[in-house]
């Protein structure tokens, strides 16, 4: 069975320009969150899909984000226009159930903003 | 947003020592209490998953303990390894119906 995978591992691109970040979770699971870590800090929560809905997304930094999740399978994370203060590791994983299930992350696309 | 400790930041332990770790995080609506492991380079790998006070869950040399009451869980590893060095993180499940991640423990065991 395939794992979470996102694409690509690794974006470096200019302020100012638009990057778009895909995961496609493990098939069959509804939920699939967005995490990133910035700077070797802690890892922080961006928003949660429940199949094509947002469930929350309390943790989307501003409105430069925006994540989509077309018919409940893979997702996408655009950063427009991207920021110096953008770059990190972008985490996305998916869970069968809720909390008390656990968590497949992927890989991790790390961005540089230049 | 929850407010989750975990200490100590890092550890250095020799090859054969065990160790522990502590997560701390609020206990009120509580709902489950995950344990990741973490090597450089690569994604977060699910430990264990625990939802009752008291739960004490076991993998290979890894062990976790859970207390909902007070707010804490701790994770053990007996006879440590070199291969068992990377950042172990913990992350509550709670009212926002998020996992909320601790800044980890970061443990590297010297040959």
């Amino acid at each position: 069975e395939a794992g979470v995978t996102q694409f690509p591992s690794h974006s470096v691109i200019e302020k100012g320009q638009t990057v778009t970040l895909r995961c496609d979770p493990i098939s069959g699971h509804d939920n699939l969150y967005w995490y990133r870590r910035v700077m070797g800090k802690e890892i922080k929560f961006l928003l949660h899909f429940v199949k094509e809905s947002k469930q929350d997304e309390s943790g989307m930094p501003n409105n430069r984000f925006l994540a989509e999740r077309t018919g409940g399978t893979y997702s996408t994370l655009k950063v427009q226009p991207a920021e110096l203060e953008d770059s990190g590791v972008y985490f996305c994983a998916s869970s069968q159930g809720r909390g008390n299930t656990e968590a497949f992350f992927g890989q991790g696309t790390r961005l540089t903003v230049v | 947003i929850l407010n989750v400790e975990q200490s100590p930041q890092s550890l250095h332990v020799q090859e054969g020592d065990s160790t522990n770790f502590t997560c701390s995080f609020p206990s009120s609506n509580f709902y489950a209490l995950h344990w990741y492991r973490w090597e450089t380079a690569k994604s977060p790998e699910a430990l264990f998953v625990m939802t009752l006070n008291g739960d004490e869950k076991k993998k290979g040399r890894i062990s976790a303990t859970l207390n909902t009451k007070e707010g804490y869980s701790y994770l053990y590893i007996k006879g440590s390894q070199p291969e068992d060095s990377a950042t172990y993180l913990c992350a509550p499940w709670g009212s926002a119906r998020q996992l909320t991640f601790g800044s980890g423990t970061q443990l590297t065991v010297l040959p």
